[in-house]
């Protein structure tokens, strides 16, 4: 089974601190997303990576950056958070080919900022 | 990405079949449909997809219509454990490297 983890379910901050969200998946696939999903908006996509050390900017990238220095992890980062940023966030994986229509998602990370 | 439309909430009884409609009206002919559920506080979990034809697997049934503009998602006999949230997404298989336009979903609840 495909199994992608991340490092909290729960996790609180202040507003200001540096926050590490870590992800890692252990199928070996090259695409990594990261979003964040609020009541009354859905899934929004932050960022993703379709390969090592390679980004792109999602929906909604402002106030966060992202890490991928090895193929299995993919780390986001709220550089000084901020209320606002109080959300479940969600880490998903796929493998890239014909057939790769599956996107797996991680358990997610509730992180309250106050 | 097309935009779905689904209705927000649905009740079903334990071991009926569940049927969950979605209309994507502006599909375009290189648009899958895909159906994804969200059980509380997990992770959302792939169910299904298809283009044209209707397709079957362990989970469920998916029924597109011939003219692609709404398709229909069936768990054949509904659990309790079946109550989630279950969206419809339809996309290119490759667009941005697979990202997922989610939108409210159809909150199910399987009742006893």
């Amino acid at each position: 089974d495909v199994k992608v983890t991340q490092s909290s379910r729960y996790l609180v901050k202040r507003t200001g601190e540096k926050v590490f969200l870590e992800c890692v998946q252990d199928m070996d696939h090259e695409n990594m997303f990261w979003y964040r999903q609020d009541p009354g908006l859905g899934l929004r996509l932050i960022y993703f990576s379709y390969d090592v050390k390679m980004k792109e900017k999602g929906d909604i990238p402002e106030g966060y950056s992202v890490s991928r220095e090895k193929k299995e992890r993919f780390s986001l980062i709220l550089e000084s958070a901020s209320t606002n940023q109080t959300s479940m966030y969600l880490c998903a994986s796929r493998a890239t080919g014909a057939g790769s229509y599956e996107q797996y998602f991680g358990p997610g990370t509730r992180l309250t900022v106050t | 990405d097309a935009k779905t439309t689904q209705p927000p909430s649905m009740d079903c009884a334990e071991g009926r079949a569940a049927n969950l409609p979605c209309n994507h009206s502006t599909i375009s002919g290189n648009e899958y449909v895909y159906w994804y559920r969200q059980i509380h506080s997990q992770g959302p979990q792939y169910i299904i997809h298809g283009l044209k034809n209707n397709e079957t697997n362990e989970m469920a049934s998916l029924i597109i219509t011939e003219d692609r503009k709404s398709s229909t998602l069936i768990l054949p006999h509904a659990t309790l454990r079946d109550t989630a949230v279950y969206y419809c997404i339809v996309r290119v298989s490759y667009n941005q490297g697979g990202k997922l336009i989610f939108g409210q979903g159809t909150e199910l609840s399987v009742k006893p």
